[in-house]
C-alpha cells in the first residue's frame, strides 16, 4: 500500500479539464512543498511534470498545473489531448528519514 | 542532453544476488544525487536507495543491510548490488538523477526488470 493516496483512475474527454489528487498526510505533503508528478507512458521512463508543487520542468506544457490544499495535492491538466492518456504518480518529500514517498498511480483515460 | 541506460536486469532465485548497473551520459555521476526506484506491478513506486554527490548513500528500511548504492566515476557509471533478493524485491528498477534542491526525480533510465522466482 502507497503512502500517498490516488484515485486508481480518471477520465475526460478532449479539451476537457481533469484532476488527479494525491492526499498525504501532516508528515509529507501536509508539511513541505516539494509535491512532484511524473508521467509514464506503458514502457517508457517516467517523466517529471511538476516539482515543488507548481512548478513545471522546460518543456512542460501549461495545460498541467499543480496545487495543494492541506494534506492534499492536485494535478489539473486543462485541455485534454490524446497524448496524455498515461499514468500519473505524485510524490513527497517527507523527512531525513523517509525521504520520498509515493503515491500508487492514476491511470488517465482520454475519452 | 541526459540518458541514463540501466542493465543487469534478469530472474533470479530467492536468497540469489543480481547487480544492476546504470551507465549516464550527458552529466557526471560524480556531481549529482543519484537514486534508484522500483516499480512492482500493481503498485506505486518506491526509492530503494540514493547516492548523495559526497559518496554517501541511504536506503529505506526495506533493503537496509541488502542493497549497495556504488559508483565508478571513470566509467561514469552507478551500481546498485541486490543481495538476499526476495520474491517482493520483484520490479522495474529505474535509475533516476535526484535534484536536492528541488525533492525530486528529474531524469529516468529506461528501466531494467528483475524477477525474484524459484
Amino acid at each position: 500500500q502507497s503512502a500517498l493516496t490516488q484515485p486508481p483512475s480518471a477520465s475526460g474527454s478532449p479539451g476537457q479539464s481533469v484532476t488527479i489528487s494525491c492526499t498525504g498526510t501532516s508528515s509529507d505533503v501536509g508539511h513541505f512543498n516539494f509535491v512532484s508528478w511524473y508521467q509514464q507512458y506503458p514502457g517508457k521512463a517516467p517523466k517529471l511534470m511538476i516539482y515543488e508543487v507548481r512548478k513545471r520542468p522546460s518543456g512542460v506544457p501549461d495545460r498541467f498545473s499543480g496545487s495543494k490544499s492541506g494534506n492534499t495535492a492536485s494535478l489539473t491538466v486543462s485541455g485534454l489531448q490524446a497524448e496524455d492518456e498515461a499514468d500519473y504518480y505524485c510524490s513527497s518529500y517527507a523527512g531525513t528519514t523517509k525521504f520520498e514517498v509515493f503515491g500508487g498511480g492514476t491511470k488517465l483515460t482520454v475519452l | 542532453e541526459v540518458q541514463l541506460v540501466e542493465t543487469g536486469g534478469g530472474l533470479i532465485q530467492p536468497g540469489g544476488s543480481l547487480r544492476l548497473s546504470c551507465a549516464a551520459s550527458g552529466l557526471s555521476v560524480s556531481d549529482n544525487y543519484f537514486s534508484w526506484v522500483r516499480l512492482a506491478a500493481g503498485k506505486g513506486p518506491e526509492w530503494v536507495s540514493l547516492l548523495y554527490n559526497d559518496g554517501n548513500a541511504y536506503y529505506p528500511d526495506s533493503v537496509k543491510g541488502r542493497f549497495t548504492f556504488s559508483r565508478d566515476n571513470s566509467k561514469n557509471t552507478v551500481y546498485l548490488l541486490m543481495n538476499s533478493l526476495r520474491a517482493d524485491d520483484t520490479a522495474i528498477y529505474y535509475c533516476a538523477t535526484y535534484n536536492h534542491a528541488r525533492s525530486a526525480f528529474e531524469n529516468w533510465g529506461q528501466g531494467t526488470l528483475v524477477t525474484v522466482s524459484s
